[in-house]
């Protein structure tokens, strides 16, 4: 079966320092793998996303995933943590079967930006 | 472009009042469109989604329903709310498996 996790469900980190929030699946099949922010009270926002081609993948606000398929990862990065980007994330992973329901969320990862 | 319209924003409803929360897209035609729910400090939860008019797919036992009259308008509703039904609900549309989901602002539901 496919599923996603996200380690850490709190991550903390300075005002300047690396963003890394850690996500894996599993699947039997390619995976299309996406990003997503959410800040209170709203809806989820695409920061990128993982088709095919290119394994490193640059989205918005200075974030950034790659594409490990030895590691069944897609873990995502900034290189400099800013005060705004305090929400939680979420990874999601969609599947080749064509069904509708075929899409995973990771539970969500909090990340608090310290100053 | 695309665009999704959810609403209301919040809602405050006693318990076993009924509930119409209404989506629409625009923009494109055919979507896959779904119905999610956050309960505090959690996840997302996959209530409904629907691949056409009329076409609804149900993940969870429970006492909400979906609707999908039109191609881009998507209902969720009940007869009776619980008050274990507060939650921030999320209506969210993609066209094909490949690509990104896209949501709406939310609604932000409170039973009393």
């Amino acid at each position: 079966a496919q599923s996603v996790t996200q380690l850490g469900s709190h991550v903390s980190v300075s005002e300047g320092a690396l963003v890394l929030l850690r996500c894996n699946y599993s699947s039997s099949v390619p995976p299309y793998l996406f990003w997503y922010v959410q800040y209170p009270n709203q809806g989820l926002q695409l920061l990128l996303k993982y088709t095919t081609g290119a394994t490193l993948v640059k989205g918005i606000n200075g974030f950034e995933a790659e594409f490990k398929k030895s590691e069944t990862s897609f873990h995502l990065t900034k290189p400099s943590a800013h005060m705004s980007d305090a929400a939680e994330y979420f990874c999601a992973v969609s599947f080749s079967s064509g069904s509708a329901r075929q899409l995973t969320f990771g539970s969500g990862t909090q990340l608090t930006v310290l100053p | 472009s695309q665009t999704i319209h959810q609403w209301p924003a919040t809602l405050v409803q006693p318990v076993g009042s009924p509930l119409s929360l209404e989506c629409t897209v625009e923009g494109t035609s055919n979507p896959n469109l779904y119905w999610y729910r956050q309960a505090a400090g959690r996840g997302l939860q996959l209530l409904f989604y629907s691949v056409g008019i009329g076409q609804i797919s149900s993940e969870v036992p429970q006492n909400l329903s979906a609707s999908r009259p039109q191609d881009r308008q998507f209902i969720l509703s009940s007869k009776k709310l619980l008050l274990s039904d507060s939650g921030f609900y999320l209506c969210a549309w993609r066209l094909r498996y490949d690509s990104p989901l896209h949501f709406g602002n939310g609604t932000r539901l409170t039973v009393t």
